[in-house]
């Protein structure tokens, strides 16, 4: 099945810094990779995704790259600001068996903006 | 509209014990997941329902936790006989059917979570 790999697993950064995050997947028919973010005490919640069919996506200070060779995607979040404080977590679909739209989370990175 | 709601928030209970967990999906929303977060861990998957078809329980740590779902509505995980090891945040998420829309895959809506402490 799918294994998600998500690092660093903390990440401190300067305010007005960017700042990346890394994941690797190991099946290579996983084709919808979406980010979550995750305020403390809160539910995860939708900031971007990408599909296998583009290399980039961006959303205004947030992009995504992904290297489907590598399977590697990335989260790029640039001139941080104290509100992007939170845990990160990125995901891939799981194709095996009856799980089609299911997805594997990563362990998170938690993102500490400092101003 | 509403969103994904779930019962109680909080749910403190003693070892040995069984507890119900019930999440009410977004209208219409055909997909139910239902996730498991242990204190400043990730999301682990316990269990997949898609409409009409066998639920994918791939995830479920052990024979003590079940899940079910009526029609394409409400569901109930249920843990027996709890351990400490049990404690955590229940997440259940919901998203449209997967075949709408000419999409394969569409985002996962999450609920505010039941916290578990078992004692």
């Amino acid at each position: 099945g799918e294994n998600v790999e998500q690092h660093p697993s903390t990440l401190s950064v300067q305010e007005g810094d960017s700042a990346v995050i890394k994941c690797t997947y190991s099946d290579s028919a996983s084709n919808y990779f979406p980010w979550y973010k995750q305020e403390l005490g809160k539910r995860p919640q939708l900031i971007i995704d990408i599909r296998s069919n583009v290399g980039e996506k961006k959303d205004q200070r947030i992009a995504v790259t992904l290297n489907k060779t590598a399977k590697h995607f990335s989260l790029h979040i640039t001139e941080t600001q104290p509100e992007d404080s939170a845990v990160y977590f990125c995901a891939a679909t799981a194709r095996s068996g009856g799980s089609q739209g299911n997805l594997i989370f990563g362990k998170g990175t938690k993102l500490s903006v400092k101003p | 509209g509403a969103g994904v709601s779930q019962s109680p928030s909080n749910k403190v209970t003693e070892k040995g014990k069984d507890v119900e967990l019930r999440c009410d999906p977004i209208s219409g929303h055909t997909a139910l997941y239902w996730y498991r977060q242990r204190l400043g861990q990730g999301l682990e998957f316990l269990i997949y329902f898609q409409g009409n078809s066998a639920p994918d329980k791939s995830g479920l740590p052990s024979d003590r936790f079940s899940a079910e779902r009526t029609g394409e509505s409400v569901s109930t995980l249920t843990i027996q006989r709890t351990q400490q090891e049990d404690s955590a945040v229940y997440l259940c998420a919901s998203s449209p059917n997967p075949g709408l829309a000419g999409r394969a895959y569409n985002e996962q809506f999450f609920g505010p979570g039941t916290r578990l402490t078992v004692l």
